[in-house]
């Protein structure tokens, strides 16, 4: 079945750091890729998302290119910040189109140090 | 634009008791989903309605039901509570078909004792 595979954590980086945070996937059809976030004690919020091959999806510094050929959706951030620090989850969309079930990667943990 | 409520935001339970959880989707949203967030096996999918139907449903055994009301909002309930049920259940509010993003309340915390 569809499957998300997320880098493990946590990921400790300074402020100004570049970003990497690595995401592939396994999907039959055509997926949606999203990166949600998620704060302490908050639901997710939806960072960016791509719904397409070659599709770059960014938001707040955040980029991600939706790579079929390799099947990655990696994350990146020029220069985080200590706000940056969060949990952030690669999802992907159910190929058919048919429902709005989403598939987790098991979530990546980012502290950011001032 | 109102998000997605969800209520309550914390509940203590003892175990064999049954709960239901509300959540209330963005206007005009027609899905909802529910997922629950545990520390051991991350977000997983329950179930999802769209219309007051059940499109789709995940691999959680029968005391975890759903059902959506003509206005779209939502309930779930887990009926014969057990430790393990202990997690955060996200409600997600999606304007239709699929391949389109979530969008998500701040859960309800549910600890069972």
């Amino acid at each position: 079945g569809d499957s998300v595979t997320q880098m493990e954590g946590p990921v400790t980086l300074s402020e100004e750091a570049f970003l990497t945070i690595n995401c592939t996937y396994t999907a039959t059809g055509y997926p949606s890729l999203f990166w949600y976030v998620q704060y302490p004690g908050e639901g997710l919020q939806l960072l960016l998302k791509a719904t397409k091959a070659d599709d770059k999806g960014s938001n707040k510094g955040f980029e991600a290119t939706y790579r079929k050929e390799t099947t990655s959706f990696h994350l990146e951030k020029g220069s985080v910040q200590v706000s940056d620090s969060a949990v952030y989850f690669c999802a992907l969309s159910d190929g058919s189109g048919n429902t709005g079930k989403l598939i987790f990667g098991q979530g990546t943990t980012l502290q950011v140090k001032p | 634009k109102a998000g997605v409520t969800q209520t309550p935001r914390y509940l203590i339970k003892t175990r064999g008791q049954q709960v239901t959880l509300s959540c209330s989707p963005i206007s005009g949203h027609r899905s909802v989903s529910w997922y629950q967030q545990t520390p051991g096996q991350g977000l997983q999918f329950l179930f999802e309605y769209f219309s007051e139907t059940q499109r789709n449903k995940g691999n959680f055994p029968g005391r975890f039901s759903g059902r959506q009301f003509s206005n779209s909002r939502s309930e779930m309930n887990v009926s014969t509570l057990e430790l393990g049920d202990s997690a955060l259940y996200l409600c997600a509010s999606q304007q239709g078909g699929g391949r389109t993003e979530a969008f998500f309340g701040q859960g309800t915390r549910l600890t069972v004792v």
